[in-house]
């Protein structure tokens, strides 16, 4: 099984900062990864797909970089609505999602 | 616009067999380009992916519960079932359908609650 491994479990930040987030995977997994936004109480949004890739309606300040084991979601400036969790899940061998970073007002 | 809708008992008891049902609106489940799956979520914790189902009834599922779990699609009523059999306690968790592109999740139902007690 692949294992991912996102970090830091905890983010706080305040709104206009720069937010990065890692993802790691136990072995490399190309570039099949993607990112989900979940806020309490809802269902995951898929945000990125294939390590890169913005999905339908995703803000410009989203973006994604990384392949084999490394990747990072980045948000430019945070909007007041971003703060939430944020999974990595891979689509290399089976399905499997990362423990979760949760991005938090500082 | 696609919606998924879950629905089923949001209580069983240990031992038994869990089915939910998935109704999806605005999309077909004889949609080529999509496979139509269900991911859970224990209370306070991760996602776990279960499994999937295309519309001609090719199905993938978790090794961890592939020998408890089964997916059903009903292309005339536009509707997904699950089945995890043998449940316990740690099977508690809110269940969200979902439409599967390119194994990612795109579309999530709001999610059921299921209580696995006695």
């Amino acid at each position: 099984e692949i294992v991912l491994t996102q970090s830091p479990a905890t983010l706080s930040l305040s709104p206009g900062e720069r937010a990065t987030l890692s993802c790691r995977a136990s072995q490399s997994i190309s570039f099949y990864l993607a990112w989900y936004q979940q806020k309490p109480g809802r269902a995951p949004r898929l945000l990125i797909y294939d390590a890169v890739n913005r999905a339908t309606g995703i803000p410009a300040r989203f973006s994604a970089s990384g392949s084999g084991t490394d990747f990072t979601l980045t948000i430019s400036s945070l909007e007041p609505e971003d703060f939430a969790t944020y999974y990595c899940q891979q689509r290399f061998n089976w399905l499997t999602f990362g423990g979760g970073t949760r991005v938090e007002i500082k | 616009q696609v919606h998924l809708q879950e629905s089923g008992p949001g209580l069983v008891t240990p031992s038994q067999t869990l089915s939910l049902t998935c109704t999806v609106s605005g999309d077909s489940t004889k949609n080529g380009d999509f496979y139509w799956g269900w991911v859970r979520q224990p209370p306070g914790k991760g996602l776990e992916w279960i499994g999937y189902i295309y519309y001609t009834g090719s199905d993938y599922y978790n090794p961890s519960l592939r020998r408890r779990v089964s997916l059903l699609v009903d292309t005339t009523k536009n509707q997904v079932s699950l089945r995890l059999g043998s449940v316990t306690a740690a099977d508690t968790a809110v269940y969200y359908c979902v439409r599967v592109l390119s194994d990612a999740f795109d579309v999530w139902g709001q999610g059921t609650m299921v209580t696995v007690s006695s």
